[in-house]
C-alpha cells in the first residue's frame, strides 16, 4: 500500500475555474503535511503547509482530516501559471526525518 | 528560507564511471541534509539522510556502497554514485531543514544521465 496516494490526473481546467485535489496517507502517526508545487524538470517548492484547522493563502485553501487521513487543496480562480504538478507531502516523524511524497497531481490550466 | 545549491545541474557520464554531486547550504549550517531521487513520472523518493560528522542513514533498498554520502561540514553534503549504470539515470535532489519547522528547502536538483 502506497504511503501517500494522489490522483495523478491530468486535470484539464479552464482558466478561472476552481479545482480541488485530494490526497490520502497511510501512516496515522504522521505529524506534518504539505502541498508542494513542482514545475517540469525543476525542484519542488513549498506551496503551503496544511493544518488541522485548515488554512488559506490567497486563492489556495488546504484542509486536513486526521480521522480520515485525508488532505485537500483547493485552488480558486485558477491562472495559467498554476499549471504544474502538485505534490502531497507528509512528514511522519520529527524534523530530522525525510519527507514522503505522493506521485503528484498534474494540473493543466487552459486559456 | 534557506538557500540550497547543487552542482552540477546536469551530468552525462558513461556506464561504469562515478559521479559526485554536491549540495551546499549557502546561508544556514545544516546538521542534517536529505538526498532524494525522482525517476520520470514518479514521486520523489528519499534515499538517505546525511548527518554532519557521522554516517548517513540509508532508506531500505538503497545501496550504501553504491551511493556514497559524505557530510563533512555543516554546509556541504556530497553524493557519489559509484560505477553508475543507465538505471541510475535520474533527477537527484538534496534538501535540508532548518530545525525550526518541518519545512524542507530543496536544491535545484541534478539530472544524471548514464549512457
Amino acid at each position: 500500500r502506497k504511503e501517500v496516494e494522489q490522483d495523478p490526473g491530468p486535470f484539464n481546467v479552464p482558466e478561472g475555474a476552481t479545482v480541488a485535489f485530494n490526497c490520502t496517507y497511510s501512516n496515522s502517526a504522521s505529524q506534518s503535511f504539505f502541498w508542494y508545487r513542482q514545475d517540469c524538470r525543476k525542484e519542488p517548492k513549498l506551496l503551503m503547509s496544511v493544518y488541522s484547522s485548515g488554512n488559506e493563502d490567497g486563492r489556495f485553501t488546504a484542509q486536513l482530516n486526521r480521522a480520515s487521513q485525508y488532505i485537500s487543496l483547493l485552488i480558486r480562480d485558477s491562472k495559467l501559471s498554476d499549471s504544474a504538478t502538485y505534490l502531497c507531502v507528509v512528514n511522519s516523524g520529527g524534523g530530522a526525518d525525510g519527507l514522503t511524497f505522493g506521485k503528484g497531481t498534474h494540473l493543466i490550466i487552459q486559456p | 528560507g534557506a538557500v540550497v545549491s547543487q552542482h552540477p545541474s546536469r551530468v552525462i557520464c558513461k556506464s561504469g564511471t562515478s559521479v559526485k554531486i554536491e549540495c551546499r547550504s549557502l546561508d544556514f549550517q545544516a546538521t542534517t541534509m536529505f538526498w532524494y531521487r525522482q525517476f520520470p513520472k514518479q514521486s520523489l523518493m528519499l534515499m538517505a539522510t546525511s548527518n554532519e560528522g557521522s554516517k548517513a542513514t540509508y532508506e531500505q533498498g538503497v545501496e550504501k556502497d553504491k551511493f556514497l554520502i559524505n557530510h563533512a561540514s555543516l554546509t556541504l553534503s556530497t553524493l557519489t554514485v559509484t560505477s553508475a549504470h543507465p538505471e541510475d539515470s535520474s533527477f537527484y535532489i538534496c534538501s535540508l531543514d532548518r530545525g525550526d519547522s518541518y519545512e524542507q528547502y530543496f536544491g535545484p536538483g541534478t539530472r544524471l544521465t548514464v549512457t
